[in-house]
């Protein structure tokens, strides 16, 4: 148990569509990232939030976004949605003063017709 | 030179044997290198780390070797169980203690059989 929880579990959506994703993690959490892993792949970075601001971000488009608010939880949010953003998006965590171990939540199946 | 190289990428033993899962690098800036396990469904789970500065970590039934000077690391199961059957994944950190990212390797996916 991480104590990390994610919702949806799953989503199906159509390409132009936009989806919102939604973490949440335990007090003293104060990182938390994002992944996208896509299927038969490793997880891909795609931004981190420390304190409530972007403080990292991977190759991927502005059209990925992200909020982090002040009760630990998080917001992916994709726009005009393409093909290839089918994937498991997966959310992550870190301990306030932990040493690097990132926690991961159980995903968000996302497929886009 | 943020990629981080995993192999094989299957591999099945027999109940009782010992699977070997390689990894290699280029950047010198990693710093922390875990090993996640991850079952159809559900996200990765941490198994174990290791950092630059240890050759050797053991926790249970798993043990990470970690060769700094050939920026290779390989993760090792004993007396593995069907139980055990998932994809491993190793991983890579970049970037300070506050930010930084896990740069995962392609993965392996392991079959124990009985």
């Amino acid at each position: 148990e991480t104590g990390v929880t994610q919702s949806p579990t799953h989503l199906i959506k159509t390409r132009g569509q936009q989806v919102t994703l939604r973490c949440s993690s335990q007090s003293g959490h104060n990182t938390v990232s994002w992944y996208q892993q896509a299927l038969g792949q490793g997880p891909q970075f795609i931004f981190q939030y420390y304190r409530e601001e972007e403080n990292g971000r991977g190759n991927f488009p502005p059209r990925f976004s992200g909020l982090q608010f002040p009760n630990y939880s998080s917001e992916l949010n994709v726009n005009a949605l393409e093909l290839d953003d089918s994937a498991l998006y997966l959310c992550a965590s870190r301990r306030t003063g932990g040493t690097g171990e990132l926690f991961f939540g159980e995903g968000s199946r996302l497929t886009v017709l | 030179q943020q990629q981080v190289k995993q192999s094989p990428q299957s591999l099945i033993v027999q109940k009782g044997g010992i699977p070997i899962i390689n990894c290699a690098y280029e950047n010198t800036a990693f710093d922390y290198f875990p090993w996640y396990q991850q079952f159809p469904g559900k996200g990765p789970a941490l198994l174990i780390a290791i950092r630059p500065d240890v050759s050797e970590k053991k926790e249970g039934r798993f043990t990470i070797s970690f060769n700094k000077s050939a920026k290779q690391f390989s993760l090792h199961i004993m007396d593995s169980q069907p139980g055990d059957s998932a994809t491993y994944f190793c991983a890579a950190h970049y970037g300070s203690s506050r930010g930084g990212k896990l740069i995962f390797g392609q993965g392996t996916e392991l079959s124990v059989k009985p």
